[in-house]
């Protein structure tokens, strides 16, 4: 079955500086990879897709790689402000377009 | 406003007694699915709906059923809920599945 990780539960960084949070992944290949917003004790919230034929993505300050030979997707906020401080899921599908697997998060923080 | 709610937001119940929690989405999405939240084990998918009457199970099917009468409705039912089965259930429903629009949750203890 599909594996993912992300790097770390938690990553503390300064305002203004960029973030940089790791998913990577085992097994076999997604046909798409998905990046989600969880505040505390809310429902996760969709922020970017990227799929497989696809190196980048950007929406904002937001910015998704992918890449398929190392396994990995890194997710970037650039110009980070405390509002960005949540937990931030990596979700890919798992053998089934329908089937999802979401990874356990991180929890960033942006220090003013 | 568009969105997914589910009912109720907070249940404590007793091992054995059947519950269901409802989950309604007003996007006329396709696609609905059913996950639970544990600490250090991230959300994991129960069951998922590509559209009415068509249903499948997802990582972490055991112990919950799942209908699909009509296209905004999509129930989770616990016919024997045990003290394994305390967690934080979300709803999610999306046009396809590469997309979806949560629920608030669902918190359920089980004593």
């Amino acid at each position: 079955s599909q594996k993912i990780e992300q790097n770390s539960e938690a990553l503390n960084i300064q305002e203004g500086k960029t973030a940089t949070l790791t998913c990577n992944y085992t097994n076999y290949s997604p046909a798409y990879l998905q990046w989600y917003r969880q505040d505390p004790g809310r429902g996760p919230v969709f922020l970017l897709l990227i799929r497989e034929n696809e190196k980048e993505k950007r929406k904002e300050r937001l910015k998704v790689t992918f890449d398929t030979t190392l396994k990995q997707s890194l997710f970037h906020i650039t110009a980070s402000q405390p509002a960005d401080s949540a937990t931030y899921l990596c979700a890919l599908d798992s053998g089934g377009y329908q089937k999802v697997t979401f990874g356990t998060g991180t929890k960033l923080q942006v220090i003013p | 406003e568009a969105q997914v709610t589910q009912n109720p937001r907070y249940l404590i119940t007793v091992t054995g007694k059947k519950l269901t929690v409802t989950c309604s989405q007003n996007m006329n999405h396709e696609y609905m699915s059913w996950y639970r939240q544990d600490p250090g084990l991230g959300l994991r998918q129960i069951y998922y709906s590509m559209n009415v009457e068509v249903t499948d199970k997802g990582d972490v099917p055991e112990g919950y059923k799942v209908s699909r009468k009509e296209k905004r409705n999509f129930p989770l039912i616990l016919e024997s809920p045990s003290p394994n089965q305390t967690s934080l259930y979300f709803c999610a429903s999306g046009r396809r599945v590469d997309e979806q629009y949560f629920g608030p949750g669902t918190r359920l203890t089980v004593t």
